[in-house]
């Protein structure tokens, strides 16, 4: 089924470790996104991709590395793990700068 | 920075009850305000509001904007179960592409 997938659903990892989160979309949408969700934040913009090969930064960067050599595939990797870090991630995608996003159904990391 | 306020916090109604969601905006160029509904897992896309004083439907559920005094509105009538969510309203920069700021969320839960 057309889509957009996010693995692990669930991970647990200890500080000072790299993690990846895969997301992997079906639509041949041009924008993809990352963004992070904690209680009392709301959703957070980590970075997006306006195409394969065009990333950038949005709010909290920070810590977090992205890539987009296919236009289907975004994964987020956290280079050294922290326990700020510890959140619940969600990956989305656009067709267009004005369109609306479709969410991925969200990892759910623990930093121990 | 773009900044967007949502009231009540959370909310609990009885089933059949009609309730008005509350979110307040500001931003510097705007596009878009979008409203979205989240239950366990991923946002799902309700509305997308562009123009000023245009009602945005969709059977129980309705949200209008009003960039005058920069807020936006989503009414649920005859409430369900069905519609415990939060609700995430989000404002997209025109310089931004595509990057929606998010408030923090209304969480409903309709009572039987």
């Amino acid at each position: 089924d057309a889509g957009i997938t996010q693995s692990p659903r669930y991970k647990i990892t200890e500080t000072g470790r790299q993690v990846t989160l895969m997301c992997h979309q079906t639509w041949s949408h041009s924008y993809m996104f990352w963004y992070r969700q904690d209680l009392g934040h709301g959703l957070r913009l980590i970075y997006y991709s306006a195409a394969a090969d065009i990333t950038d930064k949005g709010e909290v960067p920070d810590g977090y590395v992205v890539s987009r050599s296919k236009t289907e595939n975004f994964p987020l990797t956290l280079e050294s793990a922290t326990r700020s870090q510890t959140s619940v991630y969600f990956c989305a995608s656009s067709t267009q700068g004005t369109s609306p996003l479709h969410f991925g159904n969200g990892t759910r990391l623990t930093v121990t | 920075e773009d900044k967007v306020v949502q009231s009540p916090l959370s909310l609990v109604v009885h089933e059949g009850d009609t309730v008005t969601l509350n979110c307040s905006y500001e931003v510097t160029n705007f596009r878009s305000l979008l409203w979205y509904k989240q239950e366990k897992k991923a946002p799902t896309f309700l509305f997308m509001l562009t123009s000023s004083g245009i009602e945005k439907k969709s059977g129980r559920l309705s949200s209008i904007l009003d960039k005058k005094e920069l807020f936006s509105i989503l009414n649920i009538t005859a409430t369900q179960t069905g519609d415990s969510a939060v609700y995430l309203c989000a404002v997209v920069n025109t310089g931004t592409a595509s990057k929606l700021t998010f408030g923090t969320g209304t969480r409903l839960q309709v009572t039987l």
